[in-house]
């Protein structure tokens, strides 16, 4: 059974410092990694993708990728009260390629 | 507004109950999929179609039955559901189902199942 771990939190983070959000992941063929947003009582919103290996960038948002430890993570930088949400890490499983989910990390940010 | 809608938002029916649930994507996109999401739950994937060809039934049960009349249009036909049926349920639309895999979600449906 291919997996996608996440800490389910809450990760509490104050206003303006990095939120750090991890997920680890089981099939090393994966090739496609994901993360979204998804506020409470709303549906789940693209944030980044990546698919090589390092940093990737877009504004306050920062995804890194290590396949050979197997994990992903998201920074976001300079947090803010509207980055308070759900952060669901999604990796495709490589032999079906199918997309599967982790729990999702819940993010407070502290004013 | 992500260009994926979804009707109704809300639905409340009975299990010996028939009705639909309607996803329209407005991206130009080829990969539609229907997933559901239970609290305490990952996001479970449902079905997914490929230019209006089901590629995916991840062993749904048959009172759930998808339709794909075309690329931009996707159903999801309800029939004597169960309470634990009770849940969000997402339509996303793909540039491709292989290769280009960013999904982006409609607004979901909140189904209750009484």
């Amino acid at each position: 059974q291919k997996e996608v771990e996440q800490n389910s939190g809450p990760l509490s983070v104050p206003e303006g410092a990095i939120a750090s959000l991890n997920c680890t992941y089981s099939d090393r063929g994966s090739q496609s990694f994901f993360w979204y947003r998804q506020y409470s009582g709303k549906s789940p919103e693209l944030i980044m993708s990546i698919y090589s290996n390092g940093d990737k960038e877009d504004g306050r948002f920062t995804a890194q990728l290590n396949k050979a430890s197997q994990y992903v993570s998201l920074l976001i930088r300079d947090s803010q009260p509207s980055d308070s949400a759900t952060y669901l890490c999604a990796v495709n499983e490589g032999r079906d390629d199918k997309i599967i989910f982790g729990k999702g990390t819940r993010l407070h940010i502290l004013p | 507004e992500t260009g994926v809608t979804q009707t109704p938002r809300h639905l409340v029916m009975g299990m010996t109950n028939k009705k639909s649930l309607k996803c329209e994507q407005h991206l130009g996109h080829n990969a539609m999929y229907w997933y559901k999401q239970s609290a305490k739950k990952p996001l479970e994937l449902m079905f997914v179609y490929s230019l209006e060809e089901r590629v995916e039934n991840n062993s749904v049960p048959s009172r759930f039955s998808p339709e794909c009349p075309n690329s931009s249009h996707l159903f999801l036909h309800l029939h004597t559901l169960q309470p634990e049926d009770s849940a969000l349920y997402l339509c996303a639309s793909s540039q491709e189902w292989q290769g280009a895999r960013e999904q982006y979600f409609g607004p979901g449906t909140r189904l209750t199942v009484t």
